[in-house]
């Protein structure tokens, strides 16, 4: 069985640019959700989507957004990138809301 | 002060040592996982606990809801176990549900 597949693993943009990370679940998988880690921060929790929906979400701006497609599939967007957003974004499936979740690899972004 | 703190933050011990990992939380739960993050990023979902103890090979996992608190055991520690264990919560916050993180421990286990 397939794992999580995040997509690109590497990513440079420039400051102000917008980048889009995807995310594939496990098969069968209906609940896909985000995080970022950063050395300072940690790991902090983005968003969290369930059959297309977005059911929680995490304290970060409205440049950060994403969304769910009806194959589970989930894509996050981030506008007016800052060197900030410069992290580790990554994405964990689970079949359900609160049950096990697993991990992809991640996306690295380096904000240039 | 964060709603999830762990302790250690750093913990280096001998191969064959027991191993406790503490995790403190102030708010209300509906349930704790422990994970783990090797070198390169990857993260491994080791426990989701809801209440009492959960045992996966040489890892033991156990949460005390009365009293807000988790440890994750690891007996006969080998250089393998060397990684970034990370508590996290997940809480409910205005209504809303929310993932929160501990600022991980990182155990190196020397031979």
């Amino acid at each position: 069985k397939a794992g999580v597949t995040q997509t690109p693993r590497y990513l440079i943009k420039t400051r102000g640019q917008q980048v889009t990370l995807s995310c594939s679940p496990i098969s069968g998988h209906r609940s896909v959700s985000w995080y970022q880690q950063t050395p300072g921060q940690g790991l902090q929790f983005l968003f969290e989507y369930f059959s297309e929906t977005q059911r929680n979400k995490g304290n970060f701006p409205g440049r950060f957004s994403g969304r769910q497609f009806s194959n589970s599939r989930s894509e996050m967007n981030v506008s007016t990138l800052e060197l900030g957003d410069s992290a580790l974004y990554l994405c964990a499936s689970s079949w359900l809301l609160n049950t096990e979740a697993f991990f992809g690899q991640g996306t690295r972004l380096t904000v240039v | 002060k964060n709603e999830v703190e762990q302790s250690p933050q750093n913990l280096t011990a001998q191969e064959g040592e027991f191993i406790t990992i503490n995790c403190s939380y102030s708010v209300g739960i509906s349930a704790l996982h422990w994970l783990q993050q090797h070198p390169g990023g990857g993260i491994v979902s080791l426990f989701m606990l809801s209440s009492g103890k959960k045992k996966h090979g040489r890892l033991i996992a156990t949460i005390n809801i009365q009293e807000k608190h988790s440890s994750l055991h690891i007996t006969a520690s080998h250089p393998r176990d060397s990684a970034v264990y990370i508590c996290a919560v997940r809480s409910l916050d205005q209504g809303a549900q929310k993932l929160v993180f501990g600022q991980g421990t990182r155990l190196t286990i020397n031979p």
